[in-house]
């Protein structure tokens, strides 16, 4: 089964735009949360990650929404630019970390 | 130089086939997993390891096994291999315990089985 799922699989923005990418989780026992950036050729880079015990966390033009109810979060991402095109991954761990469940993956196209 | 290498980049083998993919970290990592990537699906954990005398099962491990020759090196073999392991696949690490728990890839190895 999915234990995170992801949406969309595909977004196209105009530059300046604010993309936004969903996740869902099932597992309560979660307690990590990152985001992953790939670029065409490479391998996945950790771009933010968040902890259930904060809401919002912000790095640069990145921002997640973390709504831990709803079992639910999320990346935004401020001013986008075409150098942000790429695939987005959302991930869950638990236990401190290890081994990461991934979502579907959203890949981003952001139009100059 | 890269801190975790995959090789080969990209293989081309026959169904039936034994092949051998292979990954070595600079990182120092205890923690090396190795994940599969097809689209629509994401990143799927195949098997990891959290030290040199330990390997688990991920979500998708039949028809792949694995070996962790040290603490730097994690191969993944595919015995008899079929066209649906036709994927992009993954090698990565991480280091055991705190709160640090960034996982850092390798740059893929591209397998395609005819």
């Amino acid at each position: 089964q999915q234990q995170v799922k992801q949406s969309p699989q595909s977004l196209i923005v105009q530059k300046g735009g604010i993309p936004i990418i969903n996740c869902a989780y099932e597992n309560t026992a979660f307690d990590y949360f990152p985001w992953y950036q790939q670029f065409p050729g490479k391998g996945p880079a950790l771009l933010i990650a968040i902890r259930p015990d904060v809401s919002e966390k912000k790095e640069g033009r990145f921002t997640i929404s973390f709504n831990k109810s709803a079992k639910q979060f999320s990346l935004h991402i401020m001013d986008s630019q075409p150098g942000d095109s790429a695939t987005y991954f959302c991930a869950a761990a638990y236990n401190q970390g290890g081994k990461l469940i991934f979502g579907q993956g959203t890949e981003l196209s952001v139009k100059p | 130089d890269a801190d975790v290498t995959q090789t080969p980049r990209n293989r081309i083998t026959k169904t039936g086939k034994r092949i051998m993919l292979e990954c070595s970290q600079t990182k120092g990592h205890d923690r090396m997993y190795w994940y599969r990537q097809d689209p629509g699906l994401g990143l799927r954990l195949i098997y990891y390891s959290f030290d040199v005398k330990d390997i688990n099962k991920g979500e998708i491990s039949d028809g792949y096994s694995v070996s962790r020759q040290a603490q730097a090196k994690f191969s993944l073999s595919l015995e008899s291999a079929i066209p649906n392991q036709t994927a992009l696949y993954f090698c990565a690490t991480s280091e055991s315990g705190g709160m640090n728990t960034e996982a850092f890839f390798g740059q893929g190895t591209r397998l395609t089985v005819v």
